[in-house]
């Protein structure tokens, strides 16, 4: 199974600071179409979880221009420009190329 | 309005069953591939089932922990999913999320609120 493994595990970060997020898979998720079947959640608490960014850079829609995704092949990253209150929660980085998918361990970003 | 809602969840004891459901609406069910996810209390986000369209003959995968005693299936005349459950371990206590597959290149990307199964004696 691919090894998804997240870095830091938790961030606290001062509102309208930027916060970045890392992503190491121990398998390639580039498709020989030329796309990384790569994905990112966000989870508040109590909710479930919100797709913001999959194949590695695309925003979902509504998602605001703030949260960017990039990278490719093994190693990924999430960056927030300008963190807000509502961007507190469990940051998940999910490969959707193989069956199991599988999940980092999530990163916990809180406010300063 | 793209919504799932699942349903079904509920205590059950070890070696139990139980077949929660997914209801699904705001789109075109039949052409989307389908996936159940789970999440234990505290704990990250786990894979567990994922089954394709009728053009693909209703393909469907389990994760390893969970082959031989969960089954996922659909009735597309109904816009439901479902993850028939037996022979419950105390390890499978969760919330179990119904999530589409947006087609656009493995974007997973409307989760439900989830339904919580309590394994437990």
């Amino acid at each position: 199974e691919n090894v998804m493994t997240q870095s830091p595990l938790s961030l606290s970060v001062t509102p309208g600071e930027p916060a970045s997020i890392s992503c190491r898979s121990s398998q390639s998720v580039l498709y020989s179409d030329g796309r990384n079947y790569l994905n990112w959640y966000l989870q508040r608490p109590g909710q479930s979880p919100q797709l913001l960014i999959y194949l590695g850079s695309t925003r979902a829609s509504g998602v605001p221009d703030r949260f960017s995704g990039s990278g490719s092949g093994t190693d990924f990253t999430l960056k927030i420009s300008r963190v807000e209150a509502v961007d507190v929660g469990v940051y998940y980085c999910m490969q959707a190329l193989h069956l199991p998918r599988t999940f980092g361990q999530g990163t916990k970003v809180e406010l300063k | 309005e793209v919504q799932v809602v699942e349903s079904g969840g509920e205590l059950v004891q070890p070696g139990g069953s139980l077949r929660l459901s997914c209801k699904a609406s705001g789109f075109s069910f039949s052409n989307h591939y389908m996936d159940w996810f789970r999440q234990a209390p505290g704990r990250g986000l786990e894979w567990v089932a994922r089954i394709l369209m009728k053009t693909d003959n209703y393909d469907r995968q389990h994760a390893a922990a969970v082959n031989g005693r969960f089954t996922i299936s659909r009735d597309d005349s109904k816009n439901e999913l479902y993850l028939q459950m037996t022979s419950l371990k105390i390890e499978d206590t969760a919330v179990y999320f119904c999530v589409r597959d947006g087609m656009a290149g493995g974007d997973l990307d409307y989760w439900g609120k989830g339904t919580l199964v309590t394994v437990s004696s």
